[in-house]
């Protein structure tokens, strides 16, 4: 079974950029895959950031990006705020019998 | 603005099924993809399956023996049941909105849903 790994956490300062990778087990990830990536705040539903890779949703802030870097999905925060501190997750799509799979996800703090 | 929400029962006892429904508010339910998502208390999400408008099913393979989903366009909403349930099966569960370019936007607000006796 494809396993999708990501950082399980990750640290940035105020202002800070970080970038949260997306790996998958069946080998590099590219725009077939179609990487989404989500923003889960504690007690609240995901929210939709980014999908095919970069494409921003009307709602997604300009601070944030998706690319593909190093044979993985990538999600760029640029200019970091205290707001960004949350759980993200990314998800792939794999095709045949299990299309998608969700990334373990990273705890991103703003510190 | 497109919604979506879930419902049915807060606690189901274990061996029996989970029935959960999402209903859609703002957009058609047609030429979409409906996703069920789940999330079990402080873990990462899982993606159950997805049903599409004409209402042909894609299970995750962990679950299919388990799962089945259905679709009602008149009434725009789509249904989840999971037989069988343990305690494992214990998360809120979220229905999400999929389109054919792979694309997931919009999602529920997520229903808890326990299993015990």
């Amino acid at each position: 079974q494809t396993v999708v790994t990501q950082e399980p956490s990750l640290t940035v300062s105020p202002g800070g950029t970080v970038t949260l990778t997306c790996a998958s087990t069946t080998g590099a990830v590219t725009s077939s895959y179609y990487p989404n990536w989500f923003q889960q705040k504690p007690g609240q539903a995901p929210r939709a950031l980014i999908y095919s890779t970069s494409n921003k949703h009307s709602w997604t802030p300009a601070r944030l990006s998706g690319s593909l870097v190093g044979g993985k999905a990538a999600l760029t925060l640029s200019g970091a705020q205290p707001e960004d501190e949350a759980e993200y997750y990314c998800l792939l799509y794999l095709g045949g019998a299990q299309p998608w799979v969700f990334g373990g996800g990273t705890k991103l703090t703003v510190l | 603005q497109v919604q979506l929400q879930e419902s049915g029962p807060g606690l189901v006892k274990p061996s029996e099924t989970l029935s959960l429904t999402c209903t859609v508010s703002g957009g058609s339910i047609s030429t979409y993809y409906w996703n069920w998502i789940r999330q079990p208390p402080g873990k990462g999400l899982e993606w159950i399956g997805y049903i599409f408008y004409s209402g042909s099913a894609t299970y995750n393979p962990s679950l299919k023996s388990r799962v089945t989903m259905s679709i009602d366009t008149s009434k725009n909403q789509f249904s989840l049941n999971l037989n069988s349930v343990t305690a494992a099966d214990t998360a809120v569960y979220y229905c999400a909105r999929g389109d054919a370019k792979r694309k997931v936007d919009y999602w529920g607000q997520g229903t808890l849903v326990t299993v015990s006796s």
